[in-house]
């Protein structure tokens, strides 16, 4: 079993429509990320989060401590949404983080 | 606000050369990680570095190695390069202990020849 679960792995949607991506983890966190990847691209921080919720635009992450359980949300979504979407979880005291498989998201027009 | 940076971005070079990967952390960031991702792969963890020591090492082959220098940049170096070292070689700064986040940086993509 993986210390850091994502789910689904593949996720296609239509503009506009609300998407979901889940992650559990089993580590100890000092914080959870949730990065986005576009194909060949590098990977960008979406949201750094230790507890509760954080919104940035059209996206929000929100993270349950004793359930160890988070949640990336994206309201409206754009076809530039399609990338995959990883969570990683870890800190603690080496600091070093342990990556989902990461979920392939596309946005069809 | 001033980020991680990385370079070079992109580099080739054939089997059993050498690559020197740079990375220069956020400003008052004084730990640097160092992630592979290879095609298709998750991230894992290579080693990491703390107030310029080694804090913690993850799947790091033998013929790689690294060090933090007194400014905090960090530097990868590898050597004796195999195909099968073609990836993306991330890093991430953080600041104090235990850290409350990383900042990853572009990248560095490494393809071997």
């Amino acid at each position: 079993k993986n210390e850091v679960e994502q789910s689904p792995q593949n996720l296609t949607a239509q503009e506009g429509e609300f998407i979901t991506i889940n992650c559990s983890y089993s580590v100890g966190i000092s914080a959870l990320h949730w990065l986005q990847q576009h194909p060949g691209g590098g990977i960008v921080s979406l949201f750094m989060l230790s507890s509760g919720k954080k919104k940035h635009g059209r996206l929000i992450a929100t993270i349950n401590i004793q359930e160890k359980h988070s949640s990336l949300h994206i309201t409206a979504s754009h076809p530039r949404d399609s990338a995959v979407y990883i969570c990683a979880a870890g800190g603690g005291s080496q600091g070093n983080l342990i990556f989902g498989k990461g979920t392939k998201l596309s946005v069809k027009p | 606000a001033a980020g991680v940076i990385q370079s070079p971005r992109h580099l080739i070079k054939e089997k059993r050369e050498t690559a020197t990967l740079k990375c220069y952390p956020i400003p008052r960031h004084d730990t640097v990680y160092w992630y592979q991702q290879g095609p298709g792969q998750d991230p894992q963890f290579l080693i990491s570095f703390y107030e310029k020591m080694q804090s913690d090492k993850g799947s790091i082959p033998d013929r790689f190695s690294a060090q933090q220098f007194s400014d905090y940049h960090s530097e990868l170096n590898m050597s004796s390069l195999e195909l099968g070292d073609s990836a993306l070689y991330f890093c991430a700064s953080s600041r104090g202990r235990p850290t409350r986040g990383q900042y990853f940086g572009p990248g560095t993509r490494l393809t071997v020849t």
